[in-house]
């Protein structure tokens, strides 16, 4: 049970360019989220997903789209990357008592 | 404006010692609050969570204590071990009553256990 988990771990790109992330969960969890981390910040939700083939917005969107086409995996995607998108990048899934999160994706934007 | 804050960035005890960490929110509507534990590049880890109804939820050396008056929580871990130096997130649940399905999250405290 590897729980959920996030390829690559890091990646950087030029300012421009696209990328995808991807998370993989294999608890069965309806719900999934992506985050992004910043210096002294907390978690902040860029999109969730309650089931397959649903995306809602969070808290920081922009510049970011998703797409949840099978249940245990949940996509990020950078269209033309900038460097105010430089950050650590969390999926996780969930339960009703709890998030469990993934290892993190480490991306630098120059 | 952020919902749940936790004001000290940082915070140093001896090992065997009571650690205490902090979080204040400002949404009455918040109704289900967890800690989180985040070592360096790995991803959060889900620690202990408590209830409205509640004000005190153990789970072995952690013990959350919720204030809802004071809109108050605070994370106790007795005694202290050096494996607990890590960065503390409190959340807080929105939305769904009594779930974790969408949280607020405070932008952590370090805790450093000196042995």
């Amino acid at each position: 049970n590897a729980g959920v988990t996030q390829t690559p771990k890091f990646r950087v790109l030029k300012t421009g360019q696209s990328m995808t992330l991807l998370c993989a969960q294999d608890m069965n969890h309806e719900y999934m989220y992506w985050y992004r981390q910043d210096p002294g910040m907390g978690l902040r939700l860029i999109h969730y997903s309650v089931g397959e083939g649903t995306t809602a917005k969070g808290e920081v969107p922009d510049g970011y789209n998703v797409s949840r086409l099978k249940k245990q995996n949940f996509l990020l995607g950078l269209e033309s990357a900038a460097p105010s998108q430089t950050s650590v990048y969390f999926c996780a899934s969930s339960t009703r008592l709890a998030q469990f999160f993934g290892p993190g994706t480490r991306l630098t934007v120059l | 404006d952020q919902q749940v804050k936790q004001n000290s960035p940082s915070l140093s005890v001896q090992e065997g010692r009571i650690s205490i960490l902090n979080c204040d929110y400002t949404n009455s509507m918040f109704d289900y609050f967890l800690w989180y534990k985040k070592y360096p590049a790995e991803g959060p880890t889900f620690l202990i969570s408590i209830s409205s109804i509640k004000d005190k939820n153990e789970d072995g050396r952690f013990t959350v204590f919720l204030n809802k008056s004071a809109k108050h929580l605070s994370l106790h871990i007795v005694p202290s071990q050096p494996g607990d130096s890590a960065v503390y997130f409190c959340a807080a649940s929105s939305g769904e009553w009594g779930s974790a399905r969408q949280l607020t999250f405070g932008s952590g405290t370090q805790l450093t256990v000196l042995p």
